[in-house]
């Protein structure tokens, strides 16, 4: 079984200013590991994934996150937000096995609200 | 760009009738997956299909849900005899056999039961 904790559940920040949304997870077994952003009334757009490789993972809209195995982190990182960035972000994992679902286990999610 | 989709977008019932969701996949996908969503909290698991076959389901599935995939594309799901606990967004999410579990959601149905 797997969890995951999202250490912040509201995170201001000013537009053009730098931001970490910090997410740790625990499993027993290797993980694949996702930040998916959530718009009001919308379903979830996947931001990034780390799979295996480079521990930086860059994905869409200038985010990028990276995979610490020691400290089981898996942080998102923008180095300047927009206005438009102000959403709900969620972390998950998955089991990797095979022949399992492989469902999705998230956060609780972060609110990013970038003030002008 | 055919993404998944979701019907209805919302729904409003009274306690105790029953209410079905809709969910069409992107097509060439075949493993389905539904959660439900409540108010400040994450997706949280309740089944998955490859093809038609449901092959897990999570304990938030109790004996009023029921989920189906009758010909391997599109999925419902049923609530029988809504609560007002039961009162969420159901989302339905989809991917390719060859993906490494990336899945890509739809919109979401937003079930209110009052």
């Amino acid at each position: 079984a797997q969890s995951v904790t999202q250490l912040d559940s509201q995170v201001p920040v000013f537009e053009e200013a730098p931001v970490e949304l910090r997410c740790n997870y625990s499993s027993s077994v290797s993980v694949y590991l996702f930040w998916y952003v959530q718009y009001p009334n919308q379903g979830l757009q996947l931001l990034l994934k780390y799979l295996s490789g480079s521990t930086l993972v860059k994905g869409i809209n200038g985010f990028e996150a990276e995979f610490n195995k020691s400290q089981t982190s898996f942080h998102l990182r923008k180095p300047s937000v927009h206005i438009s960035d102000t959403a709900e972000y969620f972390c998950a994992v998955s089991g990797f096995s095979s022949g399992s679902a492989r469902q999705l286990t998230f956060g609780s999610g972060t609110q990013l609200t970038v003030l002008p | 760009d055919t993404g998944v989709s979701q019907n209805p977008r919302h729904k409003i019932t009274k306690r105790g009738q029953n209410v079905t969701f809709r969910c069409d996949p992107i097509s060439e996908h075949n493993r389905l997956y539904w959660y439900r969503q409540t108010l400040g909290q994450g997706p949280e698991f309740l089944t998955y299909f490859q093809n038609e076959a449901q092959l897990e389901k999570s304990r938030l599935l109790s004996d009023r849900f029921s989920a189906e995939r009758p010909k391997g594309s599109f999925s419902t799901l049923e609530i029988q005899r809504t609560e007002q606990g039961d009162s969420a967004m159901y989302l339905c999410a989809s991917r390719s056999r060859a993906s490494y579990n990336e899945q890509f959601f739809g919109p979401g149905t937003r079930l209110t039961v009052l």
